[in-house]
């Protein structure tokens, strides 16, 4: 059971290019997200959707787009690479664990990316 | 507007000792409450969580207290070990609402 993959791992894009942030996951969660994490800032939300076909924007989502054709993939574009998107991303998938009255979150290892 | 803020971006403890890491929240929707513990180079890892209707939560080494009347929570590991050195979030969610909110984390250091 692989739980949520992120690749890859490191990338350093130039000013305008752009790539796509492969996540996938294998606990058929309906829920899944990504979010990036700067220093002092915490993790933010970029984008997430409930299902799949359905996407909505969160707290930081400008330079990005997502798309969910299926439930186990949830890939993240970047549209054309800024310094300012220099992060650390994460993606996770939830579920609603009904137990906690609450959604239990699997996060991927990250992808480092640079921006120059 | 940061909703989940913990104000020590850093924190050392002597091992076996207690570590208290601190939360506060602004959103009175808030009704669900989660630490997470994070090392170098991995995700996010669940610790342990707290709904709204209690005020403590107990699991092994790590307790959660939550005072909502001041819109504050606390992790507390007894004893601290040389492993708990590592990143700690506090995150909140509405109540069936699958969006997390983060706090900017803070990094406990175990000296032993």
């Amino acid at each position: 059971n692989a739980g949520v993959t992120q690749t890859p791992k490191f990338q350093v894009l130039k000013t305008g290019q752009s790539m796509t942030l492969q996540c996938a996951q294998d606990m058929n969660h309906e829920y899944m997200s990504w979010y990036r994490q700067d220093p002092g800032m915490g993790l933010r939300l970029i984008h997430y959707s409930v299902g799949a076909g359905i996407t909505d924007q969160g707290e930081v989502p400008n330079g990005y787009n997502v798309s969910r054709s299926t439930t186990e993939d949830f890939p993240l574009r970047l549209l054309s690479a800024a310094p300012s998107q220099t992060s650390v991303y994460f993606c996770a998938s939830s579920y609603w664990d009904r137990g906690r009255r609450s959604y239990g979150y699997t996060f991927g290892s990250g992808t480092r990316l640079t921006v120059v | 507007d940061q909703q989940v803020k913990q104000n020590s971006p850093s924190l050392s403890v002597q091992e076996g000792r207690i570590s208290i890491l601190n939360c506060d929240y602004t959103n009175s929707m808030f009704d669900y409450f989660l630490w997470y513990k994070k090392y170098p180079a991995e995700g996010p890892t669940f610790l342990i969580s707290i709904s709204s209707i209690k005020d403590k939560n107990e699991d092994g080494r790590f307790t959660v207290f939550l005072n909502k009347s001041a819109k504050h929570l606390s992790l507390h590991i007894v004893p601290s070990q040389p492993g708990d050195s590592a990143v700690y979030f506090c995150a909140a969610s509405g109540f069936g609402n699958e969006k997390l909110t983060f706090g900017t984390g803070t990094r406990l250091t175990i000296i032993p």
